[in-house]
């Protein structure tokens, strides 16, 4: 399996322009995590979907932020608008049925809002 | 998150030498688990406790969970240049989700 995808690997914007984030997660996995790492906070879970469902978004910053799985191999994350304090890495990881927290992270999204 | 220290901040050691890094929770814990992430990439699970004592062993990598102390110990030994990374641990203190360590940043000196 070519483990979780994430696309693009880096994204520079302009504040106040719309973000989408996407992640394609490890086929056969049941949850899906959005994670936001920066050095001041460390990672930090935004959300998580079981079965393509949100399950708690509490960790969103705020209503600029949005999270979307129309299916099983497919999330985005939207901000809008972006703002540079948004700047960040931004981690989609996948866990399997049964396997407790072994989550499998993709590579990460480089954010950079200028 | 502040439910999980991490100590030490960062660390230096000489190649060869044995190193430990502590990861202390102020909640019970109902589950610990070590990762690895190098400069740029994601994370890499490297080990799962869950019972109090309970001890685990990867390669040169060893973690033990110490249940009543809510903390667990991440030890290398005779460390190496591929250690190097960031170990974050996460811990299972509010159901269904984890919550990370600052981690702890390690460099191997040749």
């Amino acid at each position: 399996d070519a483990g979780v995808i994430q696309s693009p690997r880096h994204e520079v914007t302009e504040m106040g322009q719309e973000v989408t984030l996407r992640c394609k997660p490890i086929s056969g996995h049941d949850y899906l995590f959005w994670y936001r790492q920066t050095m001041m906070r460390g990672l930090e879970l935004l959300i998580y979907f079981n079965n393509n469902v949100p399950i708690d978004d509490s960790g969103m910053p705020e209503d600029r932020f949005s999270a979307k799985m129309p299916n099983a191999s497919f999330s985005t994350l939207k901000i809008q608008p972006s703002e540079p304090r948004d700047s960040a890495v931004y981690f989609c990881a996948s866990r399997p049925p049964g396997r407790s927290y072994e989550q499998y992270f993709g590579p990460g999204t480089r954010l950079t809002v200028t | 998150s502040q439910e999980l220290e991490q100590s030490p901040q960062s660390l230096i050691v000489q190649e060869g030498k044995n190193l430990t890094i502590n990861c202390t929770s102020s909640k019970t814990l109902y589950g610990l688990y070590w990762y690895k992430q190098k400069y740029g990439e994601g994370l890499i699970f490297l080990m799962m406790l869950q019972k109090g004592g309970e001890e685990k062993s990867h390669e040169k990598i060893t973690a033990k969970l110490d249940e009543k102390k809510q903390q667990s110990s991440l030890h290398i030994t005779a460390s190496q240049p591929s250690h190097a990374g960031i170990y974050l641990c996460g811990a299972d203190i509010r159901g269904n989700k984890l919550v990370f360590g600052a981690g702890t940043i390690l460099r191997v000196k040749s």
